[in-house]
């Protein structure tokens, strides 16, 4: 374990289906990402939260919606995803923005049927 | 439009052996660089990293290797264990007031018994 964890590990869902990921850190990092990894590509960074608040948002299809209750947990809301959002979702946390050491989940493999 | 990349999307060395993934960037503004190390089933693992103002720095087993002229990266890894089976990163930051990374496609290592 990194320190920081996914669930779930695996998830299938439909087209119209409406699903969660979830990411928690008890590193005391202040800051947390989503990233996506789709196969033979690069790491595409998706959202970037910083004590709670969103700083960025990497032109992101609104299907996706995430949230930061609070800097610890940092959510993936799912609806209405195409085959092609098919992936895995990688959470990092870091200490701080600009901080680079970054820490990973293991990531959340989604299949979307 | 710039980006990180590798030369070489497979390598496989024998064991024992040394191993050197390479990695072109593009960004001269890039001023930090770090290499993740990605087994199957978990997420980017942090190896090393190496700041522009440095042309090499060590780990354990580990070499990065900067060359601003030609910008180029690579990581070397000492006498190549099959627990070094992986797919290797790299990443680059943006430069000053930047806290995105821009990661590569990645290498996958495979080391022969």
């Amino acid at each position: 374990e990194t320190g920081v964890t996914q669930t779930p590990r695996h998830l299938v869902m439909g087209m119209t289906n409406k699903k969660s990921l979830k990411c928690e850190q008890h590193l005391g990092h202040n800051a947390m990402y989503w990233y996506k990894q789709s196969a033979k590509k690069p790491l595409e960074l998706m959202f970037v939260y910083n004590f709670k608040e969103q700083t960025e948002n990497n032109s992101v299809p609104s299907r996706f919606s995430p949230e930061c209750p609070n800097s610890s947990h940092l959510f993936l809301h799912l609806h209405t995803l195409q085959p092609e959002d098919s992936a895995l979702y990688l959470c990092a946390s870091s200490q701080d923005l600009g901080n680079y050491g970054y820490t990973f989940g293991s990531g959340t493999r989604l299949t979307v049927v | 439009g710039e980006s990180v990349g590798l030369h070489l999307p497979t390598l496989s060395v024998q064991e024992g052996d040394n191993s050197i993934i390479n990695c072109a960037y593009s960004n001269s503004a890039s001023d930090y660089f770090i290499w993740y190390k990605q087994e199957s089933g978990k997420g980017p693992q942090f190896i090393i990293d190496i700041r522009s103002n440095m042309d090499k720095r060590q780990g354990q087993r580990v070499t990065v290797l900067l060359n601003k002229t030609v910008k180029h990266l690579s990581l070397q890894i000492a006498a190549t264990q099959p627990g070094d089976s992986a797919v290797y990163f790299c990443a680059e930051s943006r430069g000053a007031g930047s806290y995105q990374l821009t990661f590569g496609k990645g290498t996958k290592l495979s080391v022969i018994p």
